[in-house]
């Protein structure tokens, strides 16, 4: 089993929807987490932590379960510019060990 | 300011030769990642920088990776005997560093490595 997996997609929305997807852990002992997002053939950019409260910042939603081991990613009102690679990272516990999903792919549709 | 550079953008090299590819990151900070992309596939980790150590070399594939890093500042990554499969996009990222808290990583724009 990979430390951390994403379901690769792609995920086709129509614009406007609501789409949400997970990234599953296999450390329990795991503390930190974020998504990224990546462009096509550009390099990837923090989109948001995520704290055990949750974390919203506007149209986007970070959520941690630790008893299921995943974390989730929800965009609201989805926009054409969401279309992009979400990609999870988990930090181990060791403070620097940074793993890495593969990513999961939406296209956001007219 | 500045953010991670990286150079060169685009490299296309015969198969054993050898190349070193460069990284410029943030100033002032002082952990430093290298990591590999293959198309359409996600980060493969090869070695992460603390200051001028690396204590996490782990993700390196082969022998003939090699990374340095002087000064806390610029590192090099060299590929010797180049193979096609070495051919990925390579990513330079730094941080803040070890601090929980401040993992915010920062990439550069890569370097696009082509063996033929």
């Amino acid at each position: 089993r990979k430390e951390v997996e994403q379901d690769p997609g792609p995920f086709n929305v129509p614009e406007g929807a609501t789409v949400a997807f997970n990234c599953t852990y296999s450390n329990s002992a795991s503390q930190s987490f974020f998504w990224y997002r990546q462009d096509c053939r550009k390099e990837p950019k923090l989109l948001m932590s995520v704290y055990s409260s949750g974390n919203e910042d506007g149209r986007f939603t970070a959520q941690l379960n630790r008893a299921s081991q995943y974390i989730s990613l929800l965009i609201r009102d989805s926009k054409l510019s969401d279309s992009a690679t979400y990609l999870c990272v988990v930090i181990s516990d060791s403070n620097y060990q940074l793993i890495w999903g593969a990513g999961t792919k939406l296209i956001i549709k007219p | 300011g500045a953010g991670v550079s990286q150079s060169p953008s685009n490299k296309v090299t015969e198969k054993g030769k050898d190349v070193e590819l460069r990284c410029d990151p943030i100033s002032g900070h002082t952990a430093l990642y290298w990591y590999r992309q293959r198309l359409g596939q996600g980060l493969e980790f090869l070695i992460y920088f603390q200051g001028n150590s690396a204590p996490d070399k782990s993700g390196l594939p082969s022998d003939r990776f090699s990374a340095e890093r002087t000064g806390e500042s610029v590192s090099t990554l060299t590929i010797q005997r180049t193979q096609q499969e070495d051919s990925a996009v390579y990513l330079c990222a730094s941080s803040h560093g070890q601090t929980l808290g401040l993992h915010e990583q920062y990439f550069g724009p890569g370097t696009r490595l082509t063996v033929t």
